[in-house]
């Protein structure tokens, strides 16, 4: 089946550096792609509507200037969590659906690990 | 779903009992709903869907009910295995925004031998 990938699976930097999350599909295009943030122990809260090709739609709340989306291809969303700060530690997971309406064609990523320090 | 924050719910289940998952929702315009299921450090992993012109959904080993009235959704897990040892999420979303989901707070299961 239709696969997304997600990378890096786990990173570490140091505050006031930029993280690059990148998410692939890998055998289908996606003109649309979610980005969600998880927190220990919590449920995945959306934080953007990632669009091939114009500006990504931001949840309230989520800084925009703090995480940049670029959706340049029907295959690739990156997701830059700028000047990242111990606070922005969290799993990061994208998902990615092909054309229709049916679950078995919405994919999430493995999930990124972001450890801040 | 209703994502309440840091509270996650456990329910510890006996190796070959069924579990009953609960969760509520909070949109009456979702018209999907799908459960996930989630390992330590992994994505969710699709477990099965159901829509709103629907009640009731069976696949292997699993059933989702859906009561539209009072917005809740529950997720039966027949003969539970100790593979079924998880998070899992009900998420709901709506025929004009498909693919953005709103998840609920989570349940751990727990199987004991």
């Amino acid at each position: 089946g239709a696969v997304v990938s997600q990378h890096p699976s786990r990173v570490i930097c140091k505050s006031g550096t930029s993280v690059k999350i990148e998410c692939r599909s890998l055998d289908f295009q996606a003109t649309t792609m979610f980005w969600y943030r998880q927190f220990p122990k919590q449920s995945l809260m959306l934080m953007a509507t990632s669009n091939e090709g114009s500006k990504a739609t931001y949840e309230q709340g989520v800084e925009k200037d703090k995480f940049l989306i670029n959706h340049a291809s029907l295959t690739l969303s990156t997701l830059t969590v700028t000047s990242a700060h111990p606070e922005d530690s969290s799993f990061y997971i994208c998902s990615a659906y092909t054309t229709g309406g049916v679950s078995e064609k919405l994919f999430f990523g493995s999930g990124t690990q972001l450890s801040v320090l | 779903g209703e994502s309440v924050g840091l509270h996650l719910p456990t329910l510890s289940v006996q190796e070959g009992d069924n579990s009953i998952i609960n969760c509520a929702y909070s949109n009456s315009a979702s018209d999907y709903f799908i459960w996930y299921k989630q390992e330590s450090g992994k994505g969710p992993q699709f477990i099965i869907d159901i829509r709103s012109n629907m009640d009731k959904r069976q696949g292997q080993r699993v059933t989702v009910l859906l009561n539209k009235t009072v917005k809740h959704l529950s997720l039966q897990i027949a003969a539970t295995q100790p593979g079924d040892s998880a998070v899992y999420f009900c998420a709901d979303s709506s025929t004009d925004s498909w693919g953005k989901l709103q998840f609920g707070a989570g349940t751990q299961v727990v199987v004991t031998p």
